[in-house]
This record gives structure tokens, sequence and C-alpha cells, in this order.
């Protein structure tokens, strides 16, 4: 079974500052990570994924992430916020023997103070 | 290329009623998968269809079902409405054999509300 635990269901953050989001994660096999962003009465877009190439992965709006098996830990990090960045963020976990099902966490709502 | 779409956006159903929320995939996608957001929870996986068969399901009740059509659209159906099946449900297509493509592309959703 897998499982995504997200820490931090608010995280609030200057205009400017850096954005750290927490994400920890168990499977039983090597797993896919994702980030997915969700802006109010929308969908999820994804923002970047991590399929067993670089452990450093970037994604789109200056977004990044770092896989550290050791950890179990896929943690999101965008050195500068911006006010659009004000959104809810969901880790996420499969695998493709699944077929690639996701196993989201809670999430973790992103507030940018100016 | 056209993206995932979902009908409706919104419905209001009474507890007790059934419901259908339709999807359209993404050219070229073979595989649709739904998935159950709650206010304030991250969505939940309720069941996937690949090339019109079912191919894995979440811990979902059987009055949950689904289609998926030729053309790899995807018909949501919820049986014997519960207050607390109001929710987002989401659609997500991808491709690939059986599903394993791990891109998956999400539509905007349909809101569900349970009276």
């Amino acid at each position: 079974a897998q499982s995504v635990t997200q820490l931090g269901s608010h995280v609030s953050v200057s205009e400017g500052a850096l954005v750290l989001l927490r994400c920890n994660y168990s499977s039983s096999v090597p797993p896919y990570l994702f980030w997915y962003v969700q802006y109010p009465n929308q969908g999820l877009q994804l923002l970047l994924k991590y399929t067993s190439a670089a452990t450093l992965v970037k994604g789109i709006n200056g977004f990044e992430a770092e896989f550290k098996k050791s950890e179990t830990s896929f943690h999101l990090t965008k050195p500068s916020a911006h006010m659009s960045d004000a959104a809810e963020y969901f880790c996420a976990v499969s695998r493709a023997a699944a077929g690639n099902k996701l196993t989201f966490g809670g999430g973790t709502r992103v507030l940018v103070k100016p | 290329e056209t993206g995932v779409t979902q009908s409706p956006t919104h419905l209001i159903k009474t507890r007790g009623q059934q419901v259908t929320l339709r999807c359209s995939s993404q050219s070229g996608h073979n595989t649709v998968s739904w998935y159950q957001q709650a206010l304030g929870q991250g969505p939940q996986f309720i069941f996937q269809y690949y090339r019109e068969e079912e191919n894995g399901r979440g811990n979902f009740p059987p009055r949950f079902s689904g289609l998926q059509f030729p053309n790899y659209s995807s018909e949501l159906n919820v049986n014997a409405l519960e207050l607390d099946d109001s929710a987002l449900y989401l659609c997500a297509s991808s491709s690939g054999d059986r599903g394993t493509s791990y891109e998956q592309y999400f539509g905007p959703g349909t809101r569900l509300t349970v009276t």
C-alpha cells in the first residue's frame, strides 16, 4: 500500500520569500512521485514529476523538488514566491504496476502575503 | 489539442437520487481515471478504465460505477446518493499500455452537491 503525508495544511509566505512544502511517502516499491497545483474552482495541474531519473526535478513556474530515498521525502521548493503562487498543492505517489493510479496527500494551501 | 473536459460543471441532487457525470478524454488517450475530492481533502481514486474495461478500483462501494466508450470518453454513475457524496469529481486521462503512462491530465471537475 502507498500513502502520502503532507506536513502543514496551510503555509503562509511573504512575496519574494522561499516556498517549502513538505511531502513524505511510503511505498513498497520504487515510486513515481508528483506535485500538482490546484487553483480555486479548477482541476489539477501537474507541476513536476519524479520517475526514477534525476533526483532533482525541475518543474513549471520555477518550482523544483528533490527525491530523497533515505528520507522517503519529495519536498517542493521555489526560491522566490509570487502572488500567483497562492493555491493548493498536492503531493501524489503512484507505481507503474498499478496503472499509475494516484494516491494523494491531504494538500497544503499556500497564502502569499504582499 | 483538446484537453480533458467534464460535464456538467455543477450539479445539485437530492439524497437517494442517481447521477451521471461525463468526461471526454484528451485526444489520443486510452485511459480514464476518476477521483473524488471532498472539501478540504486530497483527491481519492475511485476507479480507472483502460480500453473500455475497468482496470482497478479504489475503496468505493458498488453504487459507484462507470463506463468507458469506444471513443474513450467515460461516465461515472452514482446511485442512491448520500450527503457524503457531495464533492468535486475529477476525471484524468492518460495513454500507454494499461494506463502505464505516468502523465495524467485532469479535467476541471464536476461539483456535486447532495441535499
